[in-house]
């Protein structure tokens, strides 16, 4: 079984500044990891995911993540978030076999923006 | 249109009534999942079905029961819903054989039980 944990349940910055969302992962297994963003009243869309290869991973609207095995973790980051970003953000793992009985996910980073 | 329907996408109801989730996908995904979110405590599986006659508990079945009628269709029912239910419902899909895991959300169904 895997389990996510997200250390951060709320993350104020300012426009234009630099953000990082922490994940940190448990798993006996090599793993998948997903990060999906949740717009207000809307469902979960897909930030990026690591599946192999590099340990850096670029996603949509300027997004990115690495990949630490040794440390367990995911961390999402931007280097100049925009008002457009609030947002909850939640990462997610599986199992590498391919997460047939779905996906574990943390419990959400709610990213604000402030002007 | 969304790839992942669900209706409807807001109820009130009373503790005690029958409740049904209907979520309907045009992907063409053999597999289907509902899920559970609550504030603070993210995504909580509920059920998950790999096909017609494949149905599997979740994390968090108890209270819930499902009924997957056709590959694209797949409901979500509360026999007897009580006010910890209350709750925003996601049900998502993803491609049977593909190696990943990722998962296909729809918009959500807000449940509240009075």
């Amino acid at each position: 079984a895997q389990s996510v944990t997200q250390l951060d349940s709320q993350v104020p910055v300012f426009e234009e500044a630099p953000v990082e969302l922490r994940c940190n992962y448990s798993s006996s297994v090599s793993v998948y990891l997903f990060w999906y963003v949740q717009y207000p009243n809307q469902g979960l869309q897909l930030l990026l995911k690591y599946l192999s290869g590099s340990t850096l991973v670029k996603g949509i609207n300027g997004f990115e993540a690495e990949f630490n095995k040794s440390q367990t973790s995911f961390h999402l980051r931007k280097p100049s978030v925009h008002i457009s970003d609030t947002a909850e953000y939640f990462c997610a793992v599986t199992s590498s076999g391919g997460g047939a009985d779905g996906l574990t996910f943390g419990k959400g980073t709610h990213l604000i923006i402030q002007p | 249109d969304a790839d992942v329907t669900q209706t409807p996408r807001n109820r009130i109801t009373k503790t005690g009534k029958r409740i049904m989730l209907e979520c309907s996908q045009t992907k063409g995904h053999d597999r289907m999942y509902w899920y559970r979110q609550d504030p603070g405590l993210g995504l909580q599986l509920i059920y998950y079905s790999f096909d017609v006659k494949d149905i599997n508990k979740g994390e968090i079945s108890d209270g819930y029961s499902v009924s997957r009628q056709a590959q694209a269709k797949f409901s979500l029912s509360l026999e007897s819903a009580i006010p910890n239910q209350t709750a925003l419902y996601f049900c998502a899909t993803s491609e049977a054989g593909a190696t990943t895991g990722e998962l296909f959300f729809g918009e959500g169904s807000r449940l509240t039980v009075l």
